[in-house]
């Protein structure tokens, strides 16, 4: 079956503009979770959407939104974008949520921001 | 705070050695997860270990975790210029979020 979905998978944008991510979890997974990867930081948990809500939350400013649909395809938006937002964001999916269960991850979407 | 410690942070070895990874936290966790990731890519699961003492072996790939179920430990015998790439290792606890440790970046020179 097809894996995690993510798009676009580079994006360039400049400080100030917002960027809208998607991710298509794998059929039949009602939970997509969200990180940032960065060299510095490595990676780190933005949240988790679980039947269209928010379950979990990581320590990012709000700026960082994300939703779900009800066909559990998720998108992330970032407003406002820093330099430092420039990462690879990664999206996984899970049958009922990223705690206990295999979570498995897109490829990406790599953002940079000038 | 990291809760997961992983160690070494970097290694380069040679071809046909064989190496750990030590994946460590004063955190009790239900399962532990390790993958690999390539550049530019997304990580890929490789092992999810669940019990304390549980030992899964793929390939070359030896996977460990502790009896109290705070650690875990990834050996890989007679390395190849493949396995080259980033380790990581994630606990669950509970309800809780994933949580990830900062990852090894394993070069395997031929």
């Amino acid at each position: 079956k097809a894996g995690v979905t993510q798009t676009p998978r580079y994006l360039i944008k400049t400080r100030g503009q917002q960027v809208t991510l998607s991710c298509s979890p794998i059929s039949g997974h009602r939970s997509v979770s969200w990180y940032q990867q960065t060299p510095g930081q490595g990676l780190q948990f933005l949240f988790e959407y679980f039947s269209e809500t928010q379950r979990n939350k990581g320590n990012f400013p709000g700026r960082f939104s994300g939703r779900q649909f009800s066909n559990s395809r998720s998108e992330m938006n970032v407003s406002t974008l820093e330099l430092g937002d420039s990462a690879l964001y990664l999206c996984a999916s899970s049958l009922i949520g990223s705690s206990g269960n295999t979570i498995y991850f897109g490829e990406g979407s790599w953002l940079t921001v000038v | 705070t990291q809760l997961l410690e992983q160690s070494p942070q970097f290694l380069s070895i040679q071809e046909g050695e064989n190496l750990t990874v030590y994946c460590n936290s004063s955190s009790v966790f239900s399962s532990l997860q390790w993958y690999r990731q390539e550049p530019g890519e997304g990580p890929v699961l490789l092992v999810t270990v669940v019990t304390g003492g549980e030992v899964k072996k793929l390939k070359r790939l030896t996977f460990q975790f502790g009896d109290a179920r705070k650690d875990s430990s990834l050996h890989i015998t007679a390395a190849q210029p493949g396995d080259t790439g980033l380790y990581l290792c994630a606990g669950a606890k509970g309800a809780q979020k994933l949580v990830f440790g900062q990852g090894t970046r394993l070069t395997i020179n031929p």
